[in-house]
């Protein structure tokens, strides 16, 4: 079945520590999307990428990195200088061509402070 | 600038009842409207979407959606609610035309349906 998978589900991370999130999509979608959610706020956006080697920054993008070197795969690093970590991460794809098009969604990564 | 509101943060509905979540948006151009549903530590399910036609939008799991253009508005509506629809629903909103992809999202509405 296609679909978009994230891992780990839960993520622990130590002060100091930068920790990756994965995000590997099979729908042969161009465009994909990191979101963060927090209880009553919503989605976020953190950042998103319409094609390989190209991305761009969200509305919240400080203390986060990304890499768009395959189609398929767009992992986020949340790094030491983002200081309010704890969040539920979801990643998302849609067809790059079809703006019209909804996004699809991985079950999200859930990352704590240690 | 771009907006989505989803008035009430949560809505209670007795099993059987229709149930009624109310969204309502402000974005220059036509409107692309989307509605998601998420179960407790699961990501966003798409439910339908209104780009362009008929008003009224049908969507997965018997629910559907009315645009209002004069009203801003796009409620998501279901006529018999179930137990097993209790879940949190996001509307969002991307403006229409150009290459714009980003989704403009409400901050959500828990759903409690109570049998």
């Amino acid at each position: 079945d296609g679909g978009i998978t994230q891992s780990p589900k839960y993520l622990f991370r130590k002060e100091g520590q930068n920790v990756t999130l994965s995000c590997e999509q099979n729908l042969n979608h161009d465009a994909m999307y990191w979101y963060r959610q927090d209880p009553g706020q919503g989605l976020r956006l953190i950042y998103y990428s319409q094609i390989v080697n190209d991305f761009q920054k969200g509305d919240i993008a400080e203390g986060y990195s990304v890499s768009r070197e395959k189609k398929e795969s767009f992992p986020l690093t949340v790094t030491s200088a983002q200081k309010n970590p704890t969040a539920f991460y979801l990643c998302a794809s849609s067809i790059g061509s079809r703006v019209d098009q909804p996004q699809h969604f991985g079950d999200g990564t859930r990352l704590s402070i240690l | 600038a771009q907006s989505v509101a989803q008035p009430e943060d949560q809505v209670n509905v007795a099993e059987g009842n229709p149930l009624t979540v109310k969204c309502t948006y402000s974005v220059s151009g036509n409107p692309y409207l989307f509605w998601y549903v998420q179960y407790p530590n699961r990501g966003l399910q798409f439910l339908l979407k209104y780009i362009t036609g008929d008003n009224l939008v049908k969507g997965s799991y018997g629910f559907e959606a009315e645009f209002n253009k004069s009203q801003t508005s796009f409620h998501l509506k279901k006529p018999s609610a179930l137990v097993s629809d209790s879940a949190l629903y996001f509307c969002a909103v991307r403006r229409g035309g150009g290459n714009n992809r980003k989704l403009i999202w409400g901050l959500g509405t828990s759903l409690a349906v109570n049998p």
